[in-house]
């Protein structure tokens, strides 16, 4: 099974920060990656496919990049509504798997 | 407007079953793979099983093959996840959650159903 590990798990942040998260797969994915933020209560919301694709009516803040094992979500000035919690995922091979999240929180 | 409403959950015994549905509405439900997903209280998410666009074929975690059976209902638009012998390491919100095409990623969530087991 590939193992998924995000860093940092907490990242003490400002509104304005640049932010990367990073994620690492314990073996090649190529580039199939997503990237999901979600919110106390609430389910996760798709940001990023296949490592560097936005979601449609996803902020242009948001973008990824990375292929094979080491990938990072990006944000280019942090907004208020981005405080909660990162997950990346790997799709390239079944069983499915997430990383373990970041949560962003205010410094 | 896609939507996905969860239901089905609740408290249940250890070694107990529980069905979990998923309605969909919104899109061409029997056009898309769909999946299950788990959180514990606190915790991240966890990928629980997957099902293809006319359930001839799933998928699961190792951690629940053998117990929880994945289907599908295309003439109502319903997904479900049936469970049996149920452990405490089960409780969980669940999440059905629909797939982008062609990608495999998860474009759609529902809103999670609770499943608690516990004596």
């Amino acid at each position: 099974d590939i193992q998924m590990t995000q860093s940092p798990p907490t990242l003490s942040v400002s509104v304005g920060d640049r932010v990367t998260i990073a994620c690492r797969a314990s073996q090649s994915i190529n580039y199939w990656l997503a990237w999901y933020q979600q919110k106390p209560g609430k389910a996760p919301k798709l940001l990023i496919y296949k490592a560097s694709t936005l979601e449609s009516g996803v902020p242009s803040r948001f973008s990824g990049s990375g292929s094979g094992t080491e990938f990072t979500l990006t944000i280019s000035s942090l907004q208020p509504d981005d405080f909660a919690t990162y997950y990346c995922q790997q799709y390239s091979t079944y069983p499915c798997s997430f990383g373990q999240g970041t949560k962003l929180e205010i410094k | 407007e896609v939507q996905l409403v969860e239901s089905g959950g609740g408290l249940v015994q250890p070694g107990g079953s529980l069905r979990l549905s998923c309605a969909a509405s919104g899109f061409t439900f029997s056009s898309y793979w769909m999946h299950w997903v788990r959180q514990a209280p606190g915790k991240g998410l966890v990928w629980v099983s997957r099902v293809n666009i006319d359930g001839s074929s799933t998928r699961y975690a190792d951690s629940v093959k053998g117990r929880f059976t994945m289907s599908r209902d295309n003439a109502k638009n319903t997904l479900y996840l049936q469970m049996s012998s149920l452990r405490v390491e089960d409780t969980a919100v669940y999440y059905c959650a629909k797939e982008t095409a062609p990608e495999a990623a998860l474009d759609h969530w529902g809103q999670g159903t609770l499943v608690t087991v516990s004596s």
